[in-house]
């Protein structure tokens, strides 16, 4: 049963450019969270989704950043007009129920993305 | 005031030391917390939950204060493997999310 899978696992981009990451969950696990983790600080939560339906975005940027879990396809996130402090390491995790409950997010192993 | 914060070390502690972190969180209506473990440039993975009577799996023991809103894990007989971050973690309000905190770092040397 393959894990978390995300691509690409680095990303650089110019200022201004676009950057699109993805995130196939693991089987059967239909629960996708995306967290960021900027340089020597914490995991911080930014979307939660389940098929189709964003179901908690509040900590997402307000502008520029956008999230996806479509019925086909893995999810995507979405960094518009990229900024170098958007520098990060992207983490997608999946689960089978709501994390809270459960406290178990299988995590991907990150999405690096470098603006230069 | 944050809302999970860790003291983010670095411990050094020499083979079979047994150590202790200590987290605080800011929401008192948090019903659930764990511990994970991040090694350097990897994802992060569950380590364990931490439950109101405390619970220990093998070296590992988390306890948590409800009243002092604090949290504890204590790790005994330390091994080289045990180098890693340790990530305190609090489901958030609504229920979905998980917040982390920063992570203590702990360097396990022979």
């Amino acid at each position: 049963n393959a894990g978390v899978m995300q691509n690409p696992r680095h990303l650089v981009r110019r200022r201004g450019q676009e950057a699109r990451l993805r995130c196939s969950p693991m089987k059967g696990h239909s629960h996708v969270y995306w967290y960021r983790q900027l340089p020597e600080e914490g995991l911080k939560f930014m979307v939660y989704l389940q098929k189709e339906n964003i179901i908690d975005e509040s900590g997402m940027p307000k502008e520029r950043f956008s999230a996806e879990f479509p019925k086909e396809g893995p999810s995507i996130l979405r960094i518009q007009q990229v900024v170098r402090g958007d520098s990060a390491a992207y983490f997608c995790a999946s689960s089978p129920l709501s994390g809270g409950n459960t406290g178990e997010l299988f995590f991907g192993e990150g999405s690096r993305l470098t603006v230069l | 005031r944050k809302e999970v914060e860790q003291d983010p070390g670095p411990f050094n502690v020499p083979e079979g030391a047994t150590v202790a972190f200590n987290c605080t969180y800011s929401n008192s209506a948090s019903q659930s917390f764990f511990w994970y473990r991040q090694d350097c440039r990897k994802e992060p993975k569950l380590l364990m939950s931490v439950y109101s009577s405390g619970n220990e799996d093998g070296r590992f023991t988390a306890q948590l204060n409800r009243a002092s809103q604090y949290i504890s894990l204590l790790i005994r007989d330390s091994k080289l493997s045990d180098s890693a971050t340790y990530l305190c973690v609090v489901a958030s309000n609504s229920g979905y999310a998980l917040n982390f905190g920063k992570g203590t770092s702990l360097l396990v040397t022979p």
